[in-house]
């Protein structure tokens, strides 16, 4: 089955950028989701089709995808982006979802 | 769109959970529905999802103890989990998107379900 690898944290300054990356086998050529979770809080989808924002997303909120690994870019981070972020996509081989493992974005 | 969950917040070992999720704001067409579940402090799984034609596709980690249904008359569909552990305990949320996008741009606001006896 497919696999997402994400790092279980990471830190950043509020105003600095934070990468928060997922890691697949070839996973440019599938189409990555990011999810933000807040504590005691449904995930709500923050990036669609690896570097899409839904209507009411900040624009510093940014994905990419290349190689086997797609990234979320926050940018002038805020105190508001402390969250766990999931990536997620749909295996077209297995007819499967895939969410990572989730990453916890700290903001210091 | 809207959904709500509902079922019951505690379950023995060994039981089947049932749990409802209902869907207002739009028809239920076009879209597919899924279950996902998070056990306390851990991340994100997908247990299954169906289309609002009853074709339905489960986690093959789960797949023997999972079926899921939908009735579009009544805005719902169902999920039905076997064989209950402790290792089931978790917040189970419903989920939706528009067919073929790959994701689910609505939520429930999940129901956490207690496996114990």
């Amino acid at each position: 089955s497919y696999v997402l690898a994400q790092p279980p944290s990471v830190s950043v300054a509020p105003g600095k950028t934070a990468n928060i990356t997922c890691g697949g086998d070839n996973i440019v050529s599938r189409s990555v989701h990011w999810y933000k979770q807040r504590p005691g809080q449904a995930p709500l989808v923050v990036i669609y089709s690896d570097s899409a924002r839904p209507s009411g997303i900040p624009e510093r909120l940014s994905g990419s995808n290349s190689g086997d690994t797609a990234t979320l870019t926050i940018s002038r981070v805020e105190a508001g982006d402390e969250a766990d972020y999931y990536c997620q996509v749909w295996d077209t081989h297995t007819d499967q979802v895939v969410f990572g493992g989730g990453t916890k974005l700290t903001v210091l | 769109v809207q959904l709500q969950e509902s079922g019951p917040g505690l379950v023995k070992p060994s039981d089947t959970l049932s749990l409802t999720c209902t869907v207002s704001g739009d028809s239920m067409t076009t879209y597919y529905w899924t279950w996902i579940r998070q056990p306390p402090g851990k991340g994100l799984e997908y247990i299954g999802y169906i289309y609002s034609s009853g074709t339905s596709y489960g986690n093959p980690s789960l797949q023997s103890r999972v079926s899921m249904s939908v009735d579009t008359s009544k805005s719902q569909f169902s999920l039905s989990l076997t064989s209950l552990t402790a290792a089931d305990t978790a917040t189970y949320y419903c989920a939706g998107g528009e067919e073929a996008t790959g994701y689910f741009d609505f939520w429930g606001p999940g129901i956490l379900v207690t496996v114990s006896s």
